[in-house]
C-alpha cells in the first residue's frame, strides 16, 4: 500500500540554526499540507500546496518558514533560523482529492530545537 | 475565526459504547472528518460526513449536523487498543482553497 514518508524522523538542532524536512507523497495525490503537533497538543494547520504552489498559509507559516518541490515530487519544509518554540512533531500529508474527506500522513519528523 | 471544540479526556471500559462530541464554527464549512492517533504515531484517517446524517464504518460510526454546527464519533464493542486521541477535522474553504483545520482532540482510555 503506498504511503507518505517523511525523513528524517528525528533532528535536534541548536537555535538559530536552519532545518529541512523531506516528505514523499503518494505518487497520485494533488493536494499536500504540512502540519505539525506540539506535544500534546492539537494538529496545526502550517500550508496547503497545490498545482506547484502554496495555496493557503497559516499565521504560524511566517517568513522563516518555506515550502519547495525541488523535483516535482518530493517536498520539503525550511525552517530558516529555528526558536525553541518550533520544537514539535512536523506531519506531511496529501489527498488525491477533496470529496472524501481524507487525509494521508506521513510518519511524521520530530524536530527538538536546543 | 474558525474553532472545533472536543472533550480532553473520555474513559469507558472495555465492550462499552463512547461517544466523542465535536463542535465547530467555521464560515467555510465542506465536510467534517474522524482521525485516530495512538502516542508517538501519525493520525490515520476514520470517517467523514459531508452531509447530515449518520456514516458507518465497522465498529465505528460518526454523525453530522450542519444545523447546529455538531457531529460526533461512535466507538462501539471497545477494545484496549482504542485508548488513543481523537480528532475531529472540518474541512474548510473560508480562504478560497481547502484545508483541515483540526479540533482539540479527546483522549480515549479504555480500561480492562
Amino acid at each position: 500500500e503506498p504511503e507518505v514518508t517523511q525523513t528524517p524522523s528525528h533532528q535536534v538542532t541548536q537555535m538559530g540554526q536552519e532545518v529541512i524536512l523531506r516528505c514523499v507523497p503518494i505518487s497520485n495525490h494533488l493536494y499536500f499540507y504540512w502540519y505539525r503537533q506540539i506535544l500534546g497538543q492539537k494538529v496545526e494547520f502550517l500550508v496547503s500546496f497545490y498545482n506547484n504552489e502554496i495555496s493557503e498559509k497559516s499565521e504560524i507559516f511566517d517568513d522563516q518558514f518555506s515550502v519547495e518541490r525541488p523535483d516535482g515530487s518530493n517536498f520539503t519544509l525550511k525552517i530558516r533560523s529555528t526558536k525553541l518554540e518550533d520544537s514539535a512533531m512536523y506531519f506531511c500529508a496529501g489527498a488525491a482529492g477533496v470529496s472524501t474527506g481524507e487525509l494521508f500522513f506521513g510518519e511524521g519528523s520530530r524536530l527538538t530545537v536546543l | 475565526g474558525q474553532s472545533l471544540e472536543q472533550p480532553s479526556e473520555v474513559t469507558a471500559v472495555e465492550g462499552a459504547i463512547v461517544q466523542i462530541n465535536c463542535t465547530y464554527q467555521t464560515s467555510g464549512f465542506y465536510g467534517l472528518s474522524w482521525y485516530q492517533q495512538h502516542d508517538g504515531g501519525a493520525p490515520t484517517f476514520l470517517s467523514y460526513n459531508a452531509l447530515d446524517g449518520l456514516e458507518e464504518t465497522g465498529r465505528f460510526s460518526s454523525f453530522l449536523s450542519r444545523s447546529d454546527s455538531y457531529g460526533y464519533l461512535l466507538l462501539q464493542e471497545l477494545q484496549m487498543k482504542d485508548s488513543a486521541s481523537y480528532f475531529c477535522a472540518v474541512r474548510d474553504r473560508a480562504s478560497g482553497t481547502y484545508k483541515y483545520i483540526f479540533g482539540t482532540g479527546t483522549r480515549l482510555k479504555v480500561l480492562a
